[in-house]
């Protein structure tokens, strides 16, 4: 139980074009998610907290108007990163705390741009 | 602010080898304690994990002792095989944040 399903788990796209990511929770409800980024050799840095039905919160330094984050519904949460550019090449992973359970990953997004 | 620091990589080492993997943090209150693992292509997957003091996590033959007066939770194996090679994570949680350390990348040959 309590596994979340993230799509896509790879993607190479141009510079300046949007790509979406998406975590859905397929046997519980999602509250709150959080969205993670991982660079080469380095350790997961949290970028965001989403809220079912509200804002996200952002990490400083993290742009809020380059990383949108929709948690629109209690078991997708999705991220969008708009006028993708090659540094922002990355793993891109989120987490969802569940009750009774602890928190559960999704399996990655490897984002590549071009 | 809380902080986790991990004993860099890469580690090679030969199947049924000792693994150690040092790991320390830096936090207030009482955090819980984690290691992660995550293989070749996929996510990140909880290993064992202790929530208070002289907890040992164990799984897997993996074992971890959470050391409040050392501040450490340094993972171990006996005998390492080639299936666990992986990157592996620890981590902390204060609150409803991790923070993770930097991960150490495993080889283990035949």
């Amino acid at each position: 139980g309590a596994v979340v399903s993230q799509h896509p788990s790879w993607v190479i796209c141009k510079s300046g074009t949007s790509v979406k990511i998406e975590c859905r929770s397929l046997d519980f409800q999602a509250t709150t998610m959080f969205w993670y980024r991982q660079f080469p050799k380095q350790s997961l840095m949290l970028m965001a907290t989403s809220n079912e039905g509200s804002k996200a919160t952002y990490e400083q330094g993290v742009e809020k108007d380059k990383f949108l984050i929709n948690h629109a519904s209690l078991t997708l949460s999705t991220l969008t990163v708009t006028s993708a550019h090659p540094e922002d090449s990355s793993f891109y992973i989120c987490s969802a705390a569940v009750t009774g359970y602890g928190y559960t990953f999704g399996s990655g997004t490897r984002l590549t741009v071009v | 602010g809380d902080s986790v620091t991990q004993m860099e990589g890469p580690v090679t080492l030969s199947e049924e080898a000792f693994l150690t993997i040092n790991c320390t943090y830096t936090a207030t209150g009482y955090p819980s304690l984690f290691w992660y693992v995550q293989y070749p292509g996929e996510g990140l997957q909880l290993l064992l994990k202790a929530t208070k003091a002289d907890d040992k996590g164990s799984n897997k033959g993996f074992e971890a002792t959470y050391r409040k007066e050392t501040t450490s939770f340094h993972l171990e194996k006996g005998s390492v095989q080639v299936s666990d090679s992986a990157v592996y994570f620890c981590a902390l949680r204060g609150g409803n944040q991790f923070y993770f350390g930097t991960g150490t990348s495993l080889t283990v040959i035949p």
